[in-house]
């Protein structure tokens, strides 16, 4: 019964590759995010979907690249790895951002993303 | 730009012992909610509780308590009676209303020990 779950949950690739993050979530909710946490534990927000639209974009480098197929999957796309794209990213749920409150947000296991 | 600081980087608590992890934001916004999230060393990110900007009243669940002073615009998560499996990292975060987007603080490592 895993709310939000992610896939892979680890991931070892080599720079210049170019590799995808999955996340589907079974909560019914209409907005999702993808945060990062890097080495330092610092977790930042890098996009959110609500009904498949996108709706935050945070000076992520065009490398990213969110894809929505549906409002209960949010993939995440990365190409040409950097090493400084080691971190873990979580995948988070809410169930709206209509503007009318303030909603908990689901989170993901996490990916480790190493990149070599 | 809105910031939220915890200021303990970590804590050290004996089981049992009350513990209080500090948290302050700084915004001007009047319709907010603040988060605690902790993430043990697994790795996942669990919500404890929750505080909106116009609650009246601390928030509690079961042995997490939000110490909300909104003058003073800190938002201590209290942890009484304090055990093992609490030693963890704990996050404080705050959103604007409508916004959704979570910006987090620093983070404080919580260490129980026995």
């Amino acid at each position: 019964d895993t709310a939000v779950s992610q896939t892979p949950k680890y991931l070892v690739t080599q720079m210049g590759n170019d590799k995808s993050i999955k996340c589907e979530q079974n909560l019914g909710h209409d907005t999702m995010y993808w945060y990062k946490q890097d080495s330092k534990k610092f977790l930042k927000i890098m996009f959110s979907y609500n009904n498949k639209e996108l709706i935050i974009n945070e000076t992520v480098p065009n490398r990213f690249s969110p894809k929505s197929p549906d409002k209960a999957h949010l993939n995440l796309h990365i190409n040409s790895l950097e090493l400084g794209d080691s971190a873990v990213y979580f995948c988070a749920s809410s169930p709206t951002s209509s503007g009318t409150g303030v909603y908990e947000q689901y989170f993901g296991p996490g990916t480790r993303l190493t990149v070599t | 730009a809105q910031k939220i600081t915890q200021t303990q980087p970590g804590m050290f608590v004996q089981e049992k012992e009350a513990v209080t992890l500090d948290c302050t934001y700084d915004t001007s916004d009047q319709s907010y909610g603040l988060f605690w999230y902790k993430q043990p060393s697994s790795g996942e990110m669990i919500f404890l509780i929750y505080q909106g900007s116009y609650d009246e009243q601390n928030a509690t669940e079961g042995r997490y308590s939000l110490n909300f002073q909104k003058a003073r615009k800190s938002a201590n998560l209290v942890i009484s009676a304090s055990q093992l499996g609490d030693s963890a990292m704990y996050f404080c975060a705050w959103v604007i209303q409508g916004a959704q987007k979570l910006v987090f603080g620093q983070g404080t490592r919580l260490t129980i020990n026995p």
